[in-house]
């Protein structure tokens, strides 16, 4: 099931840097995305929601929604070692399942 | 801050055996869910579950398994005969229902053996 699409990295960096992640998808029905930040076995936790385009900012990150073509970013400013984990992107149509990426791991070195 | 509670956090158990997996929600949250993810692959959906009954169910989810809400709180996930590709990390979420933001519990690792 390929509805979103998500390179899985790695991604390393330097603290303070600017991060950038992204998916693709396929499914048109999608109205609400979310960025997942996972750490090593255990469950996601929801960093970011969003409805439709657009941007949205919560502190350092800031999620932004392009349905015209189908992409959805996750931008992290002054990244910090904290910050190492799996990022995953899911989009959900409104029926309540949510249909999430591969992941990215990024590792942020101090 | 409320959130998610699984028990247990590790599960083994043999092939062809039942295995029930618990869930204790978020206090207020309507309804509630269930995903897998195996080892190096996506998280992926399995069942979700309102007003007591089956909401959504993805193809994976086939009568080996149910779902119950036995009581106020609890959230189980039955697989009847378990098989080895079952094996798997086991979420639970919930979500309020005035919005769409589900909240995960740390997970429940099955290992069928």
């Amino acid at each position: 099931q390929k509805e979103v699409e998500q390179d899985p990295g790695p991604l390393s960096v330097p603290e303070g840097a600017i991060v950038s992640l992204n998916c693709t998808y396929s499914n048109s029905a999608f109205q609400y995305f979310m960025w997942y930040r996972q750490y090593s076995r255990k469950g996601p936790e929801l960093l970011m929601y969003t409805y439709s385009s657009g941007n949205k900012e919560d502190g350092r990150f800031t999620a932004q929604v392009d349905k015209s073509s189908k992409y959805i970013s996750l931008f992290i400013r002054d990244s910090q070692p904290s910050d190492s984990a799996t990022y995953l992107c899911a989009g959900e149509t409104g029926a309540n399942n949510l249909f999430f990426g591969t992941g990215t791991r990024l590792t942020v070195i101090p | 801050e409320p959130e998610v509670t699984q028990t247990p956090s590790h599960q083994v158990t043999q092939m062809g055996q039942e295995v029930i997996l618990r869930c204790v929600p978020i206090s207020n949250h309507l309804y509630f869910y269930w995903y897998r993810q195996i080892l190096g692959q996506k998280v992926e959906f399995l069942v979700s579950f309102y007003n007591n009954e089956i909401s959504e169910k993805s193809e994976i989810f086939d009568d080996q398994f149910s779902v119950e809400r036995p009581d106020g709180s609890n959230f189980t996930l039955k697989i009847r005969s378990t098989k080895l590709e079952d094996s798997a990390m086991y979420f639970c979420a919930s979500s309020e229902g005035t919005t769409n933001e589900q909240f995960f519990g740390p997970g429940t690792r099955l290992t069928v053996l």
